[in-house]
């Protein structure tokens, strides 16, 4: 079974631009959340999808938008980008909860 | 403020060794609490704790919540060097738009031969 797959793997933008990333989970899931991981914050959640459907939001500002397509890959965009969005953003997938969530290996987000 | 607390920041321990990472948190409507290891990228699940004093156990890992105190451990007897890992907690509580998940910044656990 393949697992959760990110890409790019790395990216680099300058302040100002956008970016979109990309999410396809486990087949199979229909569970996929967002979360942001740097150094000085940790690992901060984003938000979910489930069944195309924005289930749960963390405490980001609205350039952090996020959809779920049909198929249940995800993508996640940043607007404006700003130097502090330079982070690791991870996808993890579920099908159920009490399973927990598997993560890919991340995006590397660098802004200058 | 929800927050999520973990200690100790760093550990450094023999093989052989017996360790104890603690996890506490303060939410509002906490629903679950998720243990994750974290090697190189991606966080790996090893436990979902949503009752008090029923231990979760895997191998030689294994934790217990205590939802009166407000926290939980996580303990790995006989540590191996592939123990070494950053080891991450996490609380899933609901709120105004969804249930969110708090982390703590990990406990890193190196394990020296």
């Amino acid at each position: 079974k393949a697992g959760v797959t990110q890409t790019p793997r790395y990216l680099i933008k300058t302040r100002g631009q956008q970016v979109t990333l990309s999410c396809s989970p486990i087949s199979g899931h229909r569970s996929v959340s967002w979360y942001q991981q740097t150094p000085g914050q940790g690992l901060q959640f984003l938000f979910e999808y489930f069944s195309e459907t924005q289930r749960n939001k963390g405490n980001f500002p609205g350039r952090f938008s996020g959809r779920q397509f049909s198929n249940s890959r995800s993508e996640m965009n940043v607007s404006t980008l700003e130097l502090g969005d330079s982070a690791l953003y991870l996808c993890a997938s579920s099908d159920r909860v009490d399973y927990g969530y598997t993560f890919g290996s991340g995006t590397r987000l660098t802004v200058v | 403020e929800d927050k999520v607390v973990q200690s100790p920041l760093s550990l450094v321990v023999h093989e052989g060794d017996t360790v104890t990472l603690n996890c506490s948190y303060e939410v509002t409507n906490f629903r679950s609490l998720l243990w994750y290891k974290q090697e190189k990228k991606a966080p790996t699940f090893l436990f979902m704790l949503t009752s008090s004093g029923i231990e979760k156990k895997s191998g030689r890992l294994s934790s217990i919540l205590d939802k009166k105190e407000l926290f939980s451990i996580l303990n790995i007897t006989a540590t191996q060097t592939g123990d070494s890992a950053i080891y991450l907690c996490a609380v899933e509580a609901g709120g105004r738009t969804g249930n969110q998940f708090y982390f703590g910044t990990g406990t890193s656990l190196t394990v020296i031969p």
